[in-house]
């Protein structure tokens, strides 16, 4: 079974650049993954579809600051020129074999 | 404008049961699958049940299975849990979430409800 392991915090700074990763587990570094974002007290919101070879399909309305990149098992989440409304938890989501799987998620600190 | 609005959460005693109701709207809704997603107070999102386009396959997770039910009504563009024998580490939000990809089973959410809160307490 598939698990995706997520750092559980991270910070940067207000206009700055910052990059979360989702590593997949062994054996599972072709499998395609979304990113997620929930803004404190809110639903999560759809940000991306990212796959292997790292081309994206992202959800309406979502910036050009937010883009995706893949290396080996690593799935990651750059946004650029940080706003204070991406201070939010960021969840990593994959699927395969009847089930859904999720990261534990990284709670991004705008600084 | 795709919409999913959840309902019917609230407090429950251990070993009760729920009915939540997920209605959509601003899609053709029987092309999609629906999940439900949950989330404890505090905690990260965990993956309930799927159900795809037209209903005949229903997945679970263990945590759930054969407590939980879902199900849909596509004339009325509406999903559901039936949550039975209900325990206290069921108390979350719950969301049902759209499955991007039309016509398959289980893929990627690319719209999220607001979520319901269940709480389980004596």
């Amino acid at each position: 079974q598939v698990v995706l392991t997520q750092s559980p915090s991270a910070s940067a700074s207000l206009g700055a650049s910052v990059k979360l990763t989702c590593t997949l587990s062994s054996g599972h570094s072709s499998y395609a993954i979304a990113w997620h974002q929930q803004q404190p007290e809110k639903g999560p919101r759809y940000l991306m579809k990212l796959n292997n070879d790292g081309s994206h399909t992202k959800g309406d309305g979502i910036p050009d600051r937010f883009s995706g990149s893949s290396s080996g098992a690593e799935r990651h989440l750059t946004i650029s020129s940080l706003q204070s409304e991406d201070e939010a938890d960021y969840y990593c989501q994959t699927w395969g074999s009847g089930i859904v799987m999720f990261g534990g998620g990284t709670k991004l600190t705008v600084l | 404008e795709v919409q999913l609005v959840e309902s019917g959460g609230g407090v429950v005693r251990p070993g009760g049961s729920l009915r939540l109701s997920c209605a959509a709207s601003g899609f053709t809704f029987d092309e999609h699958g629906m999940s439900w997603v949950r989330q404890a107070p505090g905690k990260g999102l965990e993956w309930v049940s799927g159900i795809n386009w037209n209903g005949d396959t229903t997945t679970y997770a263990d945590s759930v299975k054969g407590r939980f039910t879902i199900s849909r009504d596509n004339a009325k563009n509406s999903l559901y849990l039936q949550m039975n024998s209900l325990r206290a580490e069921d108390t979350a939000f719950y969301y049902c979430a759209r499955d991007a990809l039309e016509y398959q089973v289980l893929n990627y959410f690319d719209y999220w409800g607001q979520g319901t809160l269940v709480t389980v307490s004596s």
